[in-house]
């Protein structure tokens, strides 16, 4: 099956640092993979939609600044989380699209971020 | 953009009985639909999806029924058990295909 990680899977920064997440799709390719923000009790918010080879395209509302967004290899996306604050803590989520399966996408184990 | 209602926001049931949610959309447009199941602190898991060229797919315990005129779609779970307890969350495509997502419904399966 489709598989997907995600590292760190936690992580603990004090408050000004920046932190890298790393999407990879294990066992296909993934010319598009998502990323969301998952709040406690709450539904997953789409952040950006990455692209391999070209610029992500961010949601309203969320700081392509603040969240960088790398789509480097057709396996591998990362999410930066510049100058963290304690109010970015919170559940990072990628996804990956199959390219055989244009529509299906397969989630990463997530990223607990907290910021101090 | 799509927009994702989903009810009802929790649900109980007795071992056994049957578990159903809805989710309307309001793009026509979108031709997919598929159903996450998410644990506690876990990744969602794809537990059943439905394209807009059929008005229902079964698995098992699990069925989706579609329908297209009305914009809205369910998930059925039959035959409930604990294990069945998570929180089901429905999704529809965007114009980019970039998903969705309804607000979810937390299902508790009462032994």
């Amino acid at each position: 099956g489709a598989v997907v990680s995600q590292h760190p899977s936690r992580v603990i920064c004090k408050s000004g640092t920046s932190v890298k997440i790393e999407c990879r799709s294990l066992d296909f390719q993934a010319t598009t993979m998502f990323w969301y923000r998952q709040f406690p009790k709450q539904s997953l918010m789409l952040m950006a939609t990455s692209n391999e080879g070209s610029k992500a395209t961010y949601e309203q509302g969320v700081e392509k600044d603040k969240f960088l967004i790398n789509h480097a290899s057709l396996t591998l996306s990362t999410l930066t989380v510049t100058s963290a604050h304690p109010e970015d803590s919170s559940f990072y989520i990628c996804s990956a699209r199959d390219l055989r399966r244009q529509e299906t996408q397969y989630f990463g184990p997530g990223t607990r971020l907290l910021v101090l | 953009g799509e927009n994702v209602e989903q009810h009802p926001s929790t649900l109980s049931v007795q071992e056994g009985d049957s578990a159903v949610i809805k989710c309307t959309y309001s793009d026509s447009a979108s031709n997919y639909f598929p159903w996450y199941k998410q644990e506690l602190g876990k990744r969602p898991q794809l537990i059943i999806d439905i394209r807009s060229n059929v008005g229902e797919k079964k698995d098992q315990r699990i069925a989706v029924t579609l329908n297209k005129t009305a914009k809205h779609f369910s998930l059925h779970i039959t035959e409930t058990q604990p294990e069945d307890s998570a929180v089901y969350f429905c999704a529809a495509p965007g114009s980019l295909r970039q998903l969705t997502f309804g607000s979810g419904t937390q299902l508790t399966v009462l032994p």
